[in-house]
């Protein structure tokens, strides 16, 4: 089934830990996003990739890391897990910077402790 | 700054209809979205539009006025399927999705 599959789908973390979020798309997708989701708030971006080998920092990027090695995967990377970074994560991507709208991953939803 | 604007919450009955409001201020404008978010599930895309008026997709119909900075999503026919959060996003000048904190909608029998 085509779509966007993230791991884990849920973690619990302890404070100063290294964490890495999976994301990977089968859809041939240039563009790739990591978005984060807290109550009461709008999805935040916090990395953007348009294309394989390049990426952008979004409105949230601090104490978080991507790479994008070719076009399927977009992993995130928490260098030293810190409580605020507590939030469910999604991440999506598009084909175009055009009208087609994003795709989304299930969520990672993840406590730091 | 950049803002979206969106009620918190509403509620409506089965079978009824019922209009979600979004205004945006933006730098820049390369169409506004509408997303539905089932409670612990992925936002699903449902709607675009980057031309002013009314885009109508079965129960669902969304409205655009760029002079005015505002759109609207229309749901008929109201289901308790359709108790979700609706979320409306703006692209803005480059090309970067700007989010609303949604709209929880409630639907009473």
């Amino acid at each position: 089934i085509a779509g966007i599959t993230q791991a884990p789908t849920s973690q619990i973390l302890a404070a100063g830990r290294r964490m890495t979020l999976r994301c990977t798309q089968d859809m041939r997708h240039n563009a790739m996003y990591w978005y984060r989701q807290d109550l009461g708030l709008g999805l935040r971006l916090i990395h953007y990739s348009n294309t394989a080998g390049t990426t952008g920092k979004g409105e949230v990027p601090d104490g978080y890391s991507v790479s994008r090695a070719n076009t399927d995967d977009f992993p995130l990377t928490l260098a030293s897990a810190v409580p605020s970074q507590t939030s469910v994560y999604f991440c999506a991507s598009s084909d175009s910077q055009g009208g087609d709208g994003y795709t989304f991953g299930s969520g990672t939803r993840l406590t730091v402790v | 700054g950049q803002n979206i604007d969106q009620p918190t919450e509403m509620t409506a009955t089965e079978g009824a209809i019922v209009q979600i409001n979004c205004t945006y201020q933006t730098s820049g404008f390369n169409g506004l979205f509408w997303y539905q978010q089932h409670a612990g599930e992925a936002p699903t895309f449902l709607s675009y539009n980057v031309l002013d008026g009314l885009e109508e997709k079965g129960r669902f119909s969304s409205f655009l006025s760029r002079s005015k900075g505002y759109s609207y999503l229309l749901l008929k026919e109201l289901q308790m399927k359709d108790s979700a959060s609706y979320l409306c996003a703006v692209k803005d000048s480059n090309y970067q999705l700007i989010w609303g904190a949604g709209t929880k909608l409630i639907i009473k029998p």
